[in-house]
Parts: structure tokens; sequence; C-alpha cells
């Protein structure tokens, strides 16, 4: 099975810290996603990573920045928490056969910045 | 702006009726279509995906999609208080480099 691990499921932080968020996938897949989930607005792209090193931003990247040296590990980064940043951040990995991509979610981290 | 809408919810159905969730997209470049479901409080799943053109069934799902309308739906028969949940509609971009976007997702809840 494939299997998507995030670090943490509750977090707590203070505004203005910087905060990381951590994924990993155990599958080799060469894509995976940063979304965040917010009632009444749906989950939400923030960035994506389609290989090593490589990133490019979805729909809402204000106020975040990623990292990924290592294919299995794809590293959200707040960098300085706020508010409006509390959320549902839910992270994906994908291969892509015959084209398509077939998504696998972690487990989710619920942030909250206080 | 490259959007997903889906049917406003929440949509509600007795046990054993038929679930209709629509979905219509605004990036004629999407070539692929997937539906997740997402348990209240769980992460979302992939249930089905089509890409071409008609109809795709598996068991009591029914993916259709419809290209040139830009609309894809899924059908659930026999619906089961199981099926309970919000669906999200997800088209993958087209190009070199690929991104999946959702739509805002519909509750479903199935009636015993």
């Amino acid at each position: 099975d494939v299997k998507v691990t995030q670090s943490s499921r509750y977090l707590v932080k203070r505004t203005g810290e910087k905060v990381f968020l951590e994924c990993v996938q155990d599958m080799d897949h060469e894509n995976m996603f940063w979304y965040r989930q917010d009632p009444g607005l749906g989950l939400r792209l923030i960035y994506f990573s389609y290989d090593v090193k490589m990133k490019e931003k979805g729909d809402i990247p204000e106020g975040y920045s990623v990292s990924r040296e290592k294919k299995e590990r794809f590293s959200l980064i707040l960098e300085s928490a706020s508010t409006n940043q509390t959320s549902m951040y839910l992270c994906a990995s994908s291969t892509t056969t015959l084209g398509q991509l077939w998504a696998f979610f972690g487990q989710g981290t619920r942030l909250t910045v206080v | 702006q490259k959007e997903v809408e889906q049917n406003s919810g929440p949509l509600s159905v007795p046990e054993g009726a038929i679930a209709s969730l629509n979905c219509t997209y605004s990036d004629r470049g999407s070539q692929s279509f997937f539906w997740y479901r997402q348990y209240s409080g769980k992460s979302p799943e992939l249930i089905m995906f089509i890409y071409s053109n008609g109809d795709k069934e598996d068991g009591r799902f029914t993916a259709q999609l419809n290209k040139a309308s830009q609309y894809v739906s899924l059908l659930i028969r026999d619906s089961q208080p199981s099926d309970s949940a919000t669906y999200l509609c997800a088209p993958q971009s087209g190009g070199s480099n690929y991104k999946l976007t959702f739509g805002k997702g519909t509750l479903l809840t199935v009636n015993p």
C-alpha cells in the first residue's frame, strides 16, 4: 500500500514563528503536492513538485515556501506564521501512470497559529 | 483563472436512490478527471477517474465525461449510508508538469 506520512497530526505555533511541515512518501512517486483545506473553500493547492529540487507555485503560494531535497520528502515552510494560516494542511504524492495522476494523501496536519 | 465548479450541496438522498454529483471545469486543456471521496475528519481517497468521453462504470459508481461541454459527473446507484461523504472533482491539467486542482466538493448524505 502507498503510504504518505505527515510529521504531525496537530500543531500549535505562535504568530511570527517559522514552521516546517514534513511529508514523506514510500512509493518512489515523482510528484508531490501541498494543499490547505478550509471550510467553504475546499482544497487549495499551495505548491507542487514534479521532481527533486523542482517546484511550482500552486494557486495560493503567498506566505509559503517548499523544499524537496530528496525524492521521498517534501517540506512546506511557513516563513512567518500568521493566524490566517490556521488550517488543515494535506500532503499528497502521485506517480504518473499512462499520463494519469494517481494521488494519495497523507493524514493531514491541523495547524493552529495563535 | 482556471476553475472547477461542483453542484452546491448538501445533497440528501434516501437509501437505495441514485445520487448525482456534477462538476464543470474551465480549463479546456484538462485531459483526465478524478473523483475523490472524503469522509468527515479523514483525507481524500481516490475512487474513480475518467479520461475518455462517455461513461465509465465501476460497481455502483459511474463517471460520465463530456469534454465539449466541459462537464463531468459521478452517479452512485443504490446509495448506502456509508456513501455519505464529501465528493471532490479534480481535473488534471495538461502540459508537461502535472497539476491537480480540486473543486470545493459536494456533501452527500444518504438517509436510511
